[in-house]
């Protein structure tokens, strides 16, 4: 099966620093990935569409600035925190659409998540 | 996107099948019915879609009636570690615009 995997898996900051979170599909091209995140005992909350090659659609209520996302290839986007602080704290999870013979499978595998702490 | 609505937590116990029912009411001609298992701290896997009638992979069957208002996840034969959370998620198929919202999803917890 399509294997998605995220770097680092945790990492702990100090406030006001800035962290990079990767998602990087292993063994197929993602064209479209998404970004979740998700606190504790809650459910998923998508952040962003990313597209490769172009501009992340954010979902409303996620700032942009803070947080950026690069897809600049067909397996790898990335999700920086910028100027983190303790409310950021959270487990963020990629996912990759699946795509067959350039159709979309409506089908996304999600990576293990990056549980970021800010202290 | 089509709303859903799923119990908040289920019990049940080894052996048994496990059977967790979802409502979208609201759901349109083009949208597939997909469902994940989350552990915790882990990133949602996938378990099975389906658009109509009945789909049955290894690990669960999915069935969906003919007005597609409701789907139902079932799982034969649960053991301790099909403790999760079950999200039913719909959404449109292709067009390269596949958002997937999550809802509260479905807690299940087997016991001994």
């Amino acid at each position: 099966g399509a294997v998605v995997s995220q770097h680092p898996s945790w990492v702990i900051c100090k406030s006001g620093t800035s962290v990079k979170i990767e998602c990087r599909s292993l063994d197929f091209q993602a064209t479209t990935m998404f970004w979740y995140r998700q606190f504790p005992k809650q459910s998923l909350m998508l952040m962003a569409t990313s597209n490769e090659g172009s501009k992340a659609t954010y979902e409303q209520g996620v700032e942009k600035d803070k947080f950026l996302i690069n897809h600049a290839s067909l397996t790898l986007s990335t999700l920086t925190v910028t100027s983190a602080h303790p409310e950021d704290s959270s487990f963020y999870i990629c996912s990759a659409e699946i795509y067959r013979d350039s159709q979309s499978t409506d089908t996304q595998y999600f990576g293990p998540g990056t549980r970021l702490t800010v202290l | 996107l089509a709303k859903t609505t799923q119990p908040i937590s289920m019990d049940s116990y080894e052996g048994q099948e496990v059977n967790i029912t979802c409502s979208h009411n609201n759901i349109a001609t083009n949208d597939y019915i997909t469902w994940y298992q989350q552990f915790p701290s882990q990133g949602p896997r996938f378990i099975i879609q389906g658009y109509k009638t009945k789909v049955t992979n290894e690990v669960a069957s999915l069935f969906i009636p003919a007005d597609r208002k409701s789907s139902t996840l079932s799982l034969p034969r649960v053991s301790l570690s099909d403790t999760a959370v079950y999200y039913c998620l719909v959404g449109p198929f292709s067009g390269g615009y596949n958002k997937l919202i999550f809802g509260a999803g479905t807690r299940l917890a087997v016991h001994p």
